[in-house]
């Protein structure tokens, strides 16, 4: 079945650049996402990539896919402690609703 | 436009109890999904309702059922809670079967 993987920790300092990794096992994946999950709070939809896609750049945020090895990856730069959160990858194909999330990566932004 | 809204925020509950969340989409939204999140399974897929219409299923036991309205608001119930139903209850939705979801803040449930 589906599975993604993330590693759980993170730790940087403020002012780095952060890169949050991710692989996935569905190859129909048609769509590739990053949520963020702030304590106690909902998840928010950081920003999406296309399967046909290779990279996407949303101001601080930068999203690699390679198709090839299954791996997806968040760069944050300028990481601030506000960016300290849960950081979830997850996946959609294209012939369900149904999201397969990760396990999330916590990321701790040290000052 | 308003967010995702869930209500309650947070429940407390024993075992053998049943539960009934609420969770009201974002206006025009049609799709609404269901998630358990706990610290040990993460976040798993419950089912989602498109249009009254239950489209797809996570792999939860029979205990665990929805329903949607016609203003597109979606209710889930917990029947015979067991302790290990305590978890946080995400809702999100999503303007037809397209590709973006957008979460609610959750219900906390603790199962005594």
């Amino acid at each position: 079945g589906e599975d993604v993987e993330q590693s759980l920790f993170l730790s940087v300092r403020e002012g780095d650049s952060s890169v949050i990794n991710c692989t996935y096992t569905d190859s129909s994946s048609t769509y590739l996402y990053w949520y963020k999950q702030e304590p106690g709070a909902g998840l928010q939809l950081l920003t999406y990539i296309f399967s046909n896609m290779d990279m996407k750049q949303d101001q601080r945020l930068t999203v690699l896919l390679n198709k090839k090895d299954k791996h997806l990856s968040l760069r944050i730069a300028d990481t601030q402690t506000g960016d300290s959160a849960i950081y979830f990858c997850a996946e959609k194909d294209n012939y369900g609703q149904n999201f397969v999330f990760g396990p999330g990566t916590r990321l701790s932004v040290l000052p | 436009k308003a967010g995702v809204t869930q209500t309650p925020r947070y429940l407390i509950k024993t075992r053998g109890q049943q539960v009934t969340l609420s969770c009201s989409p974002i206006s025009g939204h049609r799709s609404v999904s269901w998630y358990q999140q706990t610290p040990g399974q993460g976040l798993q897929f419950l089912f989602e309702y498109f249009s009254e219409t239950q489209r797809n299923k996570g792999n939860f036991p029979g205990r665990f059922s929805g329903r949607q309205f016609s203003n597109s608001r979606s209710e889930m119930n917990v029947s015979t809670l067991e302790l290990g139903d305590s978890a946080l209850y995400l809702c999100a939705s999503s303007p037809s079967r397209v590709e973006t979801q957008y979460f609610g803040p959750g219900t906390r449930l603790l199962v005594l």
